[in-house]
């Protein structure tokens, strides 16, 4: 399957832990983004990346959050010290020209 | 501000029932306009890229429409597989941000 992959598919984690979430995307796109979801809402941008660069985060991001893609391959989502209100699907897609999805991770903290 | 509006929140139609969807936007320079199917629990599902006013692409008992200002998707004769979150997004031109509107949840009753 050379679609975007992201794992873990679901985490549950105690509030003040930190966790990571990494998305492997399609390998011959350049742009990767990263968005958030909550129950009957539309995709919330997070941040992006052109290969290595990151080209903008949310504003609406706290600095507990931080992402990379380095060499301009995979990435990772890090979130420190969670929060209940951090509960959410987080959602990677990559793209060349259309943006297409991996399955999301589902964060619960608790 | 770039933003993308979408109409109705929610829809119920008989099975057999036509209606269409609507998206509104706003956005500095357009490069694309992207709908995705989404089903609970998953990450969305490339459907169409609009890339001009005028422009249509349909797919089985989807159509896809643009103009300056907004796009629609027809639906003829649903089906109850069809029921899903139906999501249209934009591709900002100077920059490729993507950014998507809240979702039309669109339920077909047997």
């Amino acid at each position: 399957d050379t679609g975007v992959s992201q794992d873990p598919r679901h985490k549950i984690t105690k509030r003040g832990q930190n966790v990571t979430f990494r998305c492997d995307p399609i390998s011959e796109h350049n742009r990767l983004y990263w968005y958030r979801q909550t129950l009957g809402q539309g995709p919330e941008f997070l941040t992006y990346f052109q290969n290595e660069a990151q080209l903008e985060k949310s504003r609406l991001l706290s600095d507990r959050f931080s992402a990379e893609r380095p060499k301009g391959s995979f990435s990772t989502l890090e979130i420190q010290r969670t929060e209940q209100g951090d509960s959410a699907m987080y959602l990677c897609a990559s793209s060349w020209t259309e943006a297409f999805f991996g399955q999301g991770t589902r964060l619960t903290v608790v | 501000e770039d933003q993308v509006t979408q109409s109705p929140e929610a829809l119920r139609l008989q099975e057999g029932e036509s209606s269409s969807l609507n998206c509104s936007y706003t956005v500095s320079g357009l490069r694309g306009l992207f709908w995705y199917r989404q089903d609970p629990g998953k990450g969305p599902e490339f459907l169409f890229t609009l890339y001009s006013a005028g422009e249509e692409k349909e797919k089985e008992r989807l159509k896809a429409t643009l103009t300056k200002k907004e796009s629609f998707l027809h639906i003829t004769a649903p089906k109850p597989e069809d029921s899903a979150t139906y999501l249209c997004a934009v591709q900002r031109g100077r920059d490729d941000k993507i950014i998507f509107g809240k979702g039309t949840r669109l339920h077909i009753l047997p």
